[in-house]
């Protein structure tokens, strides 16, 4: 069966980078689609960005200027990093397998 | 990006009556499209993908239909448990994109 778990800060200061990393266990990280989506409170989920089985990296256009994604295989893992975040990054961070296996999701908010 | 709209925002239905939620994108995003369910506090669950296939797991009462454009989730006789906020999303173009969700209630 397999899990996603997100790890990292859940406050994070404005201008600084958030930097997020889901654990996955029960299949290899090698091979599949992975993926981060964002929640911000009452709104609907925004995808920030997608990794194919060859690694390639495809981001939304609307934060690709400050998105980093990457696959740690040694770690079983993947990662996201936003840089030069703002208050409307504040949300709840989602690592993704595909469409339909989630992570429980972890809350960053970005605050002084 | 295709823009994806939903209505109703809400809708009030009774235990064992049936749900319809619409579903339209801006430009045709063939049959790839799915529905989520989302509950408070929980990650959405996928129902629905390729506009009308169930995922695993999902009780026949769910359904989806259309193509292109126009897409429609049904929940055939409503369950207490199916109140909740249900999500389109359309992966035929990258970046995917979400409807606002409509809410299920009571």
């Amino acid at each position: 069966q397999v899990q996603l778990q997100e790890s990292g800060p859940g406050l994070v200061k404005p201008s600084e980078t958030l930097s997020l990393s889901c654990t996955v266990s029960g299949v290899s990280v090698s091979g599949y689609y992975w993926g981060w989506i964002r929640q911000a409170a009452g709104k609907g989920p925004e995808w920030i960005g997608r990794l194919d089985p060859s690694e390639n990296t495809y981001y939304n256009p609307s934060l690709k200027s400050r998105v980093t994604m990457s696959v740690d295989t040694s770690k079983n893992q993947f990662s996201l990093k936003v840089t030069s975040v703002t208050a409307a990054d504040t949300a709840i961070y989602y690592c993704v397998r595909d469409l339909n296996v989630w992570g429980p999701g972890t809350q960053v908010t970005v605050s002084s | 990006e295709i823009v994806m709209t939903q209505s109703p925002a809400t809708l009030s239905v009774s235990p064992g009556e049936r749900a319809t939620v619409s579903c339209r994108a801006s430009q045709s995003v063939s049959s790839n499209l799915a529905w989520f369910q989302q509950k408070p506090g929980q990650a959405p669950r996928l129902l629905i993908f390729d506009a009308s296939a169930r995922a695993t797991g999902i009780p026949v009462r769910f359904s989806g239909s259309g193509s292109g454009t126009e897409f429609t989730l049904t929940i055939s006789s409503l369950q207490s448990e199916d109140f909740a906020v249900y999500y389109c999303q359309q992966y035929n173009n990258w970046p995917f994109t979400f409807g606002q969700g409509t809410k299920l209630e009571i």
